[in-house]
């Protein structure tokens, strides 16, 4: 299994709610990784978890709370959001944080109403 | 501060018309340097990497890219371009072991026929 699988694909959300964005890999991958995207741009690197235990936060918003509960698995919750924030929510791991590639996922397409 | 920059931001080509695509990178320590590519509502894919070695590296679909440690630079080529080739590439850096990938700004390759 050499994929990053996220769910939902497509998410709508109001400001008001709460909502979770899941990403799991099989391949043993001890780095994973959320990115943003906005159409047009780059990916910009949100937060790393290494070994499970956070490891970079790039300054991102305490409206998004990321959560790694075992090592395939990353989620990001989500709640009282705007719609600046409707974007492509992509999920990344490495076999470490040590100069390797990243494995992404098709992300989720997040729309906040 | 370190920076990746792609000179071009769009590439339009004619179908089996030989492209290049240029990326440059702000700094030669200890470099590790990826080109992804991102079809319309998709993820990233990795289209090569350079680690260490050879400073001409192969990847899929036909890709090719050249490590220049003196220039600071990573540009992608392909002889025979496709259609199929049309999508957003990305070049990304990781500088040194514990960061994440860092991304350009993308280039938009069209191809037409």
């Amino acid at each position: 299994d050499t994929e990053v699988t996220q769910t939902p694909k497509h998410l709508v959300m109001g400001m008001t709610n709460k909502k979770s964005l899941k990403c799991e890999q099989h391949m043993g991958h001890r780095a994973m990784y959320w990115y943003k995207q906005k159409a047009k741009k780059p990916p910009e690197l949100m937060f790393v978890y290494s070994y499970e235990k956070l490891s970079i936060n790039e300054s991102v918003p305490s409206r998004f709370s990321p959560e790694c509960p075992n090592s395939s698995l990353l989620n990001l919750h989500l709640h009282a959001l705007q719609p600046e924030d409707s974007a492509l929510y992509l999920c990344a791991s490495s076999p470490s944080d040590l100069n390797t590639e990243a494995f992404f996922g098709q992300g989720t397409r997040l729309t906040v109403v | 501060a370190q920076s990746v920059t792609q000179l071009d931001s769009q590439v339009p080509v004619f179908e089996e018309a030989p492209v290049e695509l240029r990326c440059n990178y702000s700094s030669s320590v200890s470099v590790y340097l990826f080109w992804y590519v991102q079809y319309p509502n998709q993820g990233l894919q990795l289209l090569l990497k350079y680690l260490s070695g050879s400073t001409l590296v192969k990847g899929i679909n036909g890709f090719e890219a050249e490590f220049n440690k003196s220039q600071t630079s990573f540009h992608l080529r392909k002889p025979s371009v496709h259609i199929s080739d049309t999508a957003e590439y990305f070049c990304a850096v990781r500088w040194q072991a514990g960061t994440a990938l860092i991304f350009g700004k993308g280039t938009t390759l069209s191809v037409s026929s």
